[in-house]
């Protein structure tokens, strides 16, 4: 049973426009969330994180929301670039940052020049 | 060097035979996870070490699959009589708690 589902394995957008990747969860006990981006033959890197306590973070081009309610949660980069092309990975822990983390089966973006 | 290494980068094994993969986290981490990327599919959550307490060891997929993490730092993750489904990249995390996992550039292993 899948507790983190990232129902869109891909997703194609033209350059300078916005991404937006979405992410559902089933258990109501995760109170921390991640992005992470894989390139091809390379680790996943941590992009941004919120707590359960915020519906909202932003760090530059990337923002990430939060809805409890719907238990979703979405990335949203703006605008998109080339470079954003990549494996989006959304993960979500018990515990704070401290608990393991469930991954979903990620969505590849493809930004378009 | 500073990030998450991981040895060896490629293993290509006979089926039954054992495998071991190394994982050297970021000195001072106190978390660190194994998990691993089976060709189409996510990251699949394996074990989780945090300090001094008893690992997670809840997503191991059978008692083929062990680790451990000798001095709170490095970690080992040893399989048993390999079997072909164990094919798959693995992947190593650390995590200072504060942020985000750091990952390594994982193992592919290859089960014949």
């Amino acid at each position: 049973d899948q507790q983190v589902k990232q129902n869109s394995p891909s997703l194609s957008v033209q350059e300078g426009r916005i991404s937006i990747l979405n992410c559902d969860y089933t258990n109501s006990m995760f109170d921390y969330f991640l992005w992470y981006k894989k390139y091809p033959a390379e680790g996943p890197t941590f992009l941004i994180s919120i707590s359960s306590i915020k519906d909202k973070n932003e760090d530059g081009r990337f923002t990430v929301f939060l809805n409890k309610s719907a238990k979703h949660l979405s990335l949203h980069i703006v605008p998109s670039q080339p470079g954003d092309s990549a494996v989006y990975f959304c993960a979500a822990a018990r515990g704070g940052s401290q608990g393991n983390l469930i991954f979903g089966k990620g969505t590849k973006l493809s930004v378009k020049p | 060097g500073a990030g998450v290494s991981q040895s060896p980068s490629n293993k290509v094994t006979e089926k039954g035979k054992d495998v071991e993969l190394r994982c050297d986290p970021i000195s001072g981490h106190t978390a660190l996870y194994w998990y691993r990327q089976s060709l189409g599919q996510g990251l699949e959550f394996l074990i989780y070490f945090q300090g001094n307490s008893a690992p997670d060891k809840s997503g191991l997929p059978s008692d083929r699959f062990s680790a451990e993490r000798t001095g709170g730092s490095v970690s080992t993750l040893t399989i048993q009589r390999t079997q072909q489904e164990d094919s798959a990249v693995y992947l190593c995390a650390s995590s200072s708690g504060t942020s985000g996992g750091y990952f390594g550039p994982g193992t592919r292993l290859t089960v014949l």
